[in-house]
C-alpha cells in the first residue's frame, strides 16, 4: 500500500492564481481531511469528507473548496491565491470515526508559496 | 471552547536523561486523545490513542498516560533518534473534526 499521498510537494503561486491540491489513499478509508500547518499555530482544520458526495468544513475553510467524487481522492481547491495561504498542507485519511479513536495516517504534506 | 495546550514548547535532553511532556485538555466528553511524531519535512505519525483517564500505553521508550483533564507522555532513557515534534490531538465531542495543540520540539543530545 502506497497509503496517502500528496501532489506537488512544493509549489509556488502568485497572489490570485488557482490551484488545486492532489490527496489520494489506497487504504479504501471513508474519513478524509485537509489541514494547514503554519508556525506557532499547530494543524488546523480547514476540510473533511466522511464518504463519496459528503464534505464539511473545518476550522479555517475560507478560501478553500473540496470535493469528493470517489472514495480514493480528495482535491483541495484554492480559488485565488493569497499570501496568507502560503504554509504546509496535509492530507489525512482514516476509517470512519464513529467509533471513538480512529487514529488518521497523513501524508508527506505540500509546501505552498504564494507570493 | 475546546482547546488543547502543550506544553513545554521546546525540551532538550541528554541521551539517558528521562522526562515528560504534558497535553492539557478542555472538552467535554472525551472520545480519544491521540500522540503523534512528526519529523522534520514530514507528515505526523500515528503513536498512541488514548480512551479513559486512567489508561497507559507503551511503545519502546515511550508511555503515554491520561487523566481527566491531561496526558503525559514520558519518555525513558532517550536516544538521538527520538528527537521530533510530539503532537497531542482530541476528537471534538460530537463531530467529526481533531484539535491539535501546538506540539513539543524535543531534542535529545547525544
Amino acid at each position: 500500500n502506497a497509503g496517502v499521498t500528496q501532489t506537488p510537494k512544493f509549489q509556488v503561486l502568485k497572489t490570485g492564481q488557482s490551484m488545486t491540491l492532489q490527496c489520494a489513499q489506497d487504504m479504501n478509508h471513508e474519513y478524509m481531511s485537509w489541514y494547514r500547518q503554519d508556525p506557532g499555530m499547530g494543524l488546523r482544520l480547514i476540510h473533511y469528507s466522511v464518504g463519496a458526495g459528503i464534505t464539511d468544513q473545518g476550522e479555517v475553510p475560507n478560501g478553500y473548496n473540496v470535493s469528493r467524487s470517489t472514495t480514493e481522492d480528495f482535491p483541495l481547491r484554492l480559488l485565488s491565491a493569497a499570501p496568507s495561504q502560503t504554509s504546509v498542507y496535509f492530507c489525512a485519511s482514516s476509517y470512519i470515526p464513529e467509533v471513538a479513536g480512529r487514529s488518521q495516517y497523513f501524508g508527506p504534506g505540500t509546501r505552498l508559496l504564494v507570493l | 471552547e475546546d482547546q488543547v495546550t502543550q506544553s513545554p514548547e521546546a525540551l532538550r535532553l541528554q541521551e539517558g536523561e528521562s522526562s515528560s511532556l504534558n497535553c492539557s485538555y478542555t472538552v467535554s466528553g472525551l472520545r480519544g486523545l491521540f500522540w503523534y511524531r512528526q519529523d522534520p519535512g514530514k507528515g505526523p505519525e500515528f503513536l498512541f490513542t488514548l480512551y479513559s483517564a486512567g489508561e497507559e500505553k507503551e511503545k519502546e521508550r515511550l508511555k503515554a498516560t491520561l487523566t481527566k483533564k491531561e496526558s503525559f507522555l514520558h519518555i525513558t532513557a532517550p536516544k538521538p533518534e527520538d528527537s521530533a515534534t510530539y503532537l497531542c490531538a482530541v476528537q471534538a465531542p460530537g463531530t467529526y473534526k481533531y484539535i491539535f495543540g501546538t506540539g513539543t520540539r524535543l531534542k535529545v543530545l547525544a
